[in-house]
């Protein structure tokens, strides 16, 4: 497809519930981002993929949260036994040099 | 580690108005500054960028200036229109590394 594309667009999880993320990157983007935007906030860095090898996961919050990109194309997200601090809308973006394109994002919302 | 700090919102201005939002930057070394816009019901689109000190980048009538003696990188827009309503978001990206640090984000409105 022509930009980076997310999946669900919305997604309502129950307080404990297990939930992935999927994130399709611009094709042939070689670095992939996972960002966590709370309301009324800027998005903070969770992680960072470069093709199949995870670079850097200093920003994921805690051992519940993972990522991965196994063919270096398309990521997951997953967050084990969701809790209400988790919801937010999660984006994801790709880049090839020093410029990200952004996906429209997943809101999470946890009750 | 890396910061930004953006000018608190919201901004309310008519049409045709100067348009100014502050954003100043604490990093170590050679950062890359960038404004990020987000139009309602939209992603992230990259606005405008520089890669060094004097650099100026523009896009869409608007323009910033990195400025490292004063550490900022202020957006600007000489007449805004009421289709550049959007939330702005100021960010920079270290030094070989390409993750962005973001502000908290300006919403503006404008009107008519």
């Amino acid at each position: 497809g022509a930009g980076v594309s997310q999946s669900p667009r919305y997604k309502v999880a129950k307080r404990g519930q297990d939930v992935a993320l999927r994130c399709d990157p611009i094709s042939g983007h070689v670095s992939l981002f996972w960002y966590q935007q709370a309301l009324g906030q800027g998005p903070e860095f969770l992680t960072y993929f470069q093709n199949e090898a995870q670079l850097d996961k200093s920003g994921l919050p805690s051992d519940r949260f993972f990522a991965e990109r196994p063919e270096g194309s398309v990521s997951t997200l997953k967050i084990q036994r969701t809790q209400q601090e988790d919801s937010a809308v999660y984006l994801c973006a790709s880049s090839l040099g020093r410029i990200q394109y952004f996906g429209p994002g997943t809101r999470l919302t946890v009750l | 580690g890396n910061s930004v700090t953006q000018m608190e919102g919201p901004v309310t201005l008519s049409e045709e108005a100067f348009l100014t939002i502050n954003c100043t930057y604490t990093a170590t070394g050679y950062p890359s500054l960038f404004w990020y816009v987000q139009y309602p019901g939209e992603g992230l689109q990259l606005l405008l960028k520089a890669t060094k000190a004097d650099d100026k980048g523009s896009n869409k009538g608007f323009e910033a200036t990195y400025r490292k003696e004063t550490t900022s990188f202020h957006l600007e827009k000489g007449s805004v229109q009421v289709s550049d309503s959007a939330v702005y978001f100021c960010a920079l990206s270290g030094t070989g590394n390409e993750k962005l640090t973001f502000g908290t984000g300006t919403r503006l409105t404008i009107i008519p």
